[in-house]
């Protein structure tokens, strides 16, 4: 069945770097890929939506210089976090919609976990 | 956005079946409603969509009433594993809803 792969699952940065997370459909293709942010105990909350070919919409009070989206193939969709902080750290979760499904049936990466020390 | 309400948590037992409700009274025409579940550290799976009356499939029934302003994720027979979150979502895509708080499900033996 279509999965999402999201890589790396884990990562340890320090304050200030830039961390960036691939969100990969493996055998399907997504014009339209979503990522999200989870704190402990807290539930998702949408970021951005990335688009093919053009530019990502980000939910409001998402900073869009700070959270940089790029998707640039039918299958890639990357998050680069930049100029990270210790307040950045948090679960974050790409998802692609099911082709040929209602928009609403996702198939989630298994998230990557950043820590910024 | 349709507003999803939730209960915050739910204990159950070995082989019971566990209903959890979705409250979303400002459902729209064009929404879908969608079941996901969650374990720790993990990314959220599908469990079952539906649009009206019932759905059914491996794992799971949904049961929407007629005014769709409510829904009921079935879960028959549930073992351990399936101690986790659950949460439904409602919208016409993932641009346009909104994660609830979610149910944490607790099964016991």
């Amino acid at each position: 069945g279509a999965v999402v792969s999201q890589h790396p699952s884990w990562v340890i940065c320090k304050s200030g770097t830039s961390v960036k997370i691939e969100c990969r459909s493996l055998d399907f293709q997504a014009t339209t890929m979503f990522w999200y942010r989870q704190f402990p105990k807290q539930s998702l909350m949408l970021m951005a939506t990335s688009n093919e070919g053009s530019k990502a919409t980000y939910e409001q009070g998402v900073e869009k210089d700070k959270f940089l989206i790029n998707h640039a193939s039918l299958t890639l969709s990357t998050l680069t976090v930049t100029s990270a902080h210790p307040e950045d750290s948090s679960f974050y979760i790409c998802s692609a919609p099911l082709p040929g499904a209602p928009q609403l049936t996702l198939h989630f990466g298994n998230g990557t976990r950043l820590t910024v020390t | 956005l349709a507003k999803t309400t939730q209960p915050i948590s739910m204990d159950s037992y070995e082989g019971q079946e566990v209903n959890i409700t979705c409250s979303h009274n400002n459902i729209a025409t064009n929404d879908y409603i969608t079941w996901y579940q969650q374990f720790p550290s993990q990314g959220p799976r599908f469990i079952i969509q539906g649009y009206k009356t019932k759905v059914t499939n491996e794992v799971a029934s949904l049961f929407i009433p007629a005014d769709r302003k409510s829904s009921t994720l079935s879960l028959p027979r549930v073992s351990l594993s399936d101690t986790a979150v659950y949460y439904c979502l409602v919208g016409p895509s993932a641009g346009k809803s909104t994660f609830g708080d979610g149910t944490t499900l607790t099964v016991k033996p």
